[in-house]
């Protein structure tokens, strides 16, 4: 199985802040990368495909890079909503797999 | 826009079979798309455990494989999981998703929180 592994593990930040958070994959896997959020209770949301695309609605404060190993989701300008917990997902090679997740905390 | 709802019990006593059923809303299974269920236990990460197509060929994680079935009721427009000889590792929010690209997971349903107990 391909391990995903997300970095750091929590942060903590305040409203305006640029947020990056890192994803590495045990092996290359291209620009098969997603990321997802989910708040407290709810169910994830995707926020980018394929590592840079991002989804239909989702804020262009936004941003996903990186291809082979490793990747990072940027959120220029943190907003109250964005207080969530961020998983990144392969989908390379099945299993598809997810990162345990980068919480992101308010400061 | 599709819509996802899981159901089924939410307490399953260990070595008994776990069974829900997602019902779909807003678009056919028929159609198209890749019908999945991921699993999330309290306080830790995602699990894929499967998809199905609308054909019903299934993909499942090795890790759950001997345990797993996963079918489709296109009269119904749900599809459904099986997961056989429950321990308390079992115990999660099981999610049904689905996804346009075999490993993408655009639509959720809301979660339902299964118990392994006795």
């Amino acid at each position: 199985d391909i391990q995903m592994t997300q970095s750091p593990s929590s942060l903590s930040a305040s409203v305006g802040d640029r947020v990056t958070l890192t994803c590495r994959a045990s092996q290359s896997i291209s620009m098969y990368l997603n990321w997802y959020q989910q708040t407290p209770g709810k169910a994830p949301k995707v926020l980018i495909y394929a590592a840079a695309n991002l989804n239909s609605g989702v804020p262009s404060r936004f941003s996903g890079s990186g291809s082979g190993t490793d990747f990072t989701l940027t959120i220029s300008s943190l907003q109250p909503e964005d207080f969530a917990t961020y998983y990144c997902q392969q989908s390379y090679r099945a299993p598809w797999t997810f990162g345990q997740g980068t919480k992101v905390e308010i400061k | 826009q599709v819509q996802l709802q899981e159901s089924g019990p939410g307490l399953v006593k260990p070595s008994e079979t776990l069974s829900l059923t997602c019902s779909v809303s807003g678009f056919s299974i028929t159609t198209g798309s890749y019908w999945n269920w991921i699993r999330q236990p309290p306080g830790k990460g995602l699990e894929w455990i499967g998809s199905i197509f609308h054909s019903g060929t299934t993909y499942y994680n090795p890790s759950l494989k001997s345990r797993v079935v996963i079918s489709v009721d296109t009269s119904k427009n749900q599809f459904s999981l099986r997961l056989r000889s429950v321990t308390a590792a079992d115990t999660a929010v099981y999610y049904c998703a689905s996804g346009v690209a075999i490993a993408d997971f655009d639509h959720w349903g809301q979660g339902t929180l299964v118990a392994v107990s006795s």
